[in-house]
């Protein structure tokens, strides 16, 4: 079965320090990967996604990710955290045969001063 | 277009009473999804639209969930006879549902249901 895996429930960095947060997936197939951030009440706001191409992906707020299939990973990354970036992060999988996102457990970021 | 829209951003109901809630999509988005979040937990499908053909269901909708998008627009999601184990975030995404599958989906602020 499909699944998504958010190691880290929980990470704390200062604010200026580098940020990665863990995604693994389990997946037959190429996998349409996402990664979602949500502020507390509210809905979900993409960052990237990756279908196919170069592995390392460009998204919004200065994140990027980098699949690799040989780990079954989808790692996000920030060289430089801000107080702003404080939020959940939900990583995703979108099956090729269905239309639906299954979603990791998410991990809450904590950015102090 | 603001972007996907629900209506209401909250809801407190009774357990037993039944609830609905709606969801404008972006205008020319031919696919919408409802997800449930419930705390400390990512969002879980349960069901999506292409046009007004409801395409897939989760186990989780239960007989006690329907949810409708009549004209291909906006979509209902009704909780009939509501239990305390609905309180959850109720999240509406669309997307473009393009053949070449190169798409993402674009989610409204959600519906915070408390049943009590």
């Amino acid at each position: 079965a499909q699944s998504v895996t958010q190691p880290d429930i929980h990470i704390t960095v200062s604010e200026g320090a580098s940020l990665e947060l863990r995604c693994n997936y389990s997946y037959g197939a190429t996998p349409y990967l996402f990664w979602y951030v949500q502020s507390p009440g509210q809905g979900l706001q993409l960052l990237l996604k990756y279908f196919s191409g170069d592995t390392l992906v460009q998204g919004i707020k200065g994140f990027e990710a980098e699949f690799k299939r040989s780990q079954s990973s989808f790692n996000l990354r920030k060289p430089s955290v801000h107080w702003s970036d404080a939020a959940e992060y939900f990583c995703a999988v979108r099956s090729y045969n269905t239309d639906k996102l299954i979603f990791g457990t998410g991990t809450r970021l904590q950015v102090f001063p | 277009d603001t972007g996907v829209s629900q209506d209401p951003r909250h809801k407190i109901t009774k357990r037993g009473q039944n609830v609905t809630f709606r969801c404008d999509p972006i205008s020319e988005h031919n696919r919408l999804y409802w997800y449930r979040q419930t705390l400390g937990q990512g969002p879980e499908f349960l069901t999506y639209f292409q046009n007004e053909a409801q395409l897939e269901k989760s186990r989780l909708l239960s007989d006690r969930f329907s949810a409708e998008r009549p004209k291909g627009s906006f979509s209902t999601l009704e909780i009939q006879r509501t239990e305390q184990g609905d309180s959850a975030m109720y999240l509406c995404a669309s997307s473009l549902g393009h053949p070449s599958r190169d798409y993402g989906y674009t989610f409204g602020s959600g519906t915070r249901l408390t049943v009590v």
